[in-house]
């Protein structure tokens, strides 16, 4: 079956810290598809990354960043410097070949204070 | 690009009362959209699968004599709540997927619907 945990319920850090952000998935599928949602306070969700299984290269834009290692079946984000602007509730999801239904962690508040 | 609005943004209906939200994929063609609904400080609950030109998908538990779905073009999907009661409160969200990328799904910024 499918699943996606995200064990972090919250985190604060103070600005310029670094953060990661824990992203665990179940799925019996060689074809999938990771994704990351951020959801700030005014409830729009805005698409950061989508990564699929067969791409396992880190990748790196601005202050994030995503490490995708298939044998932990691990997909976390770490924001570098972080700012008071990326404070948002974050969500890791996870869709299979065969299924347009994405599958969303119980997500992550981050909480970056100055 | 890729962009999705939904209107409207905030309601306040009565009882027994039918409310309409509408989601639209302003600059791409969406032959797929998806109705979610979160309730406040959790994750996202799919409620239903709606594919232009055919009826809806819903998932489980969902009733769909409540929750009327209509896909009636390429960049627009309706959910109407009929008979609201004040349980059906709740932030809907729709995404659209376009057709012609890589199944990545655009979020719009969502209708908070409060029925008293």
């Amino acid at each position: 079956a499918q699943k996606v945990t995200q064990a972090q319920t919250e985190i604060s850090v103070v600005e310029k810290e670094d953060v990661t952000l824990d992203c665990v998935y179940e799925t019996r599928d060689t074809t999938y598809y990771l994704f990351w949602y951020k959801q700030p306070p005014s409830g729009e969700l805005v698409f950061l990354i989508r990564r699929n299984s067969f791409d396992e290269q880190n990748e790196i834009s601005g202050r994030y960043s995503w490490n995708f290692q298939k044998s932990t079946s691990s997909f976390n984000f770490t924001i570098t410097a972080s700012q008071v602007v990326d404070s948002a509730v974050y969500f890791c999801a996870l869709s299979e070949e065969n299924t347009d239904k994405l599958i969303f962690g119980t997500g992550t508040r981050l909480q970056v204070f100055p | 690009g890729a962009v999705v609005s939904q209107h409207p943004s905030w309601v306040i209906c009565k009882s027994g009362t039918s409310v309409k939200i509408e989601c639209r994929s302003l600059d791409f063609q969406a032959t797929t959209m998806f109705w979610y609904r979160q309730f406040p400080k959790q994750s996202l609950m799919l409620m239903a699968t709606s594919n232009e030109g055919s009826k809806a998908t819903y998932e489980q538990g969902v009733e769909k004599d409540k929750f009327l779905i209509n896909h009636a073009s390429l960049t627009l999907s309706t959910l109407t709540v009929t008979s609201a009661h004040p349980e059906d409160s709740s932030f809907y969200i729709c995404s659209a997927r376009n057709s012609g990328g890589a199944d990545t799904q655009y979020f719009g910024p969502g209708t908070r619907l409060t029925v008293l």
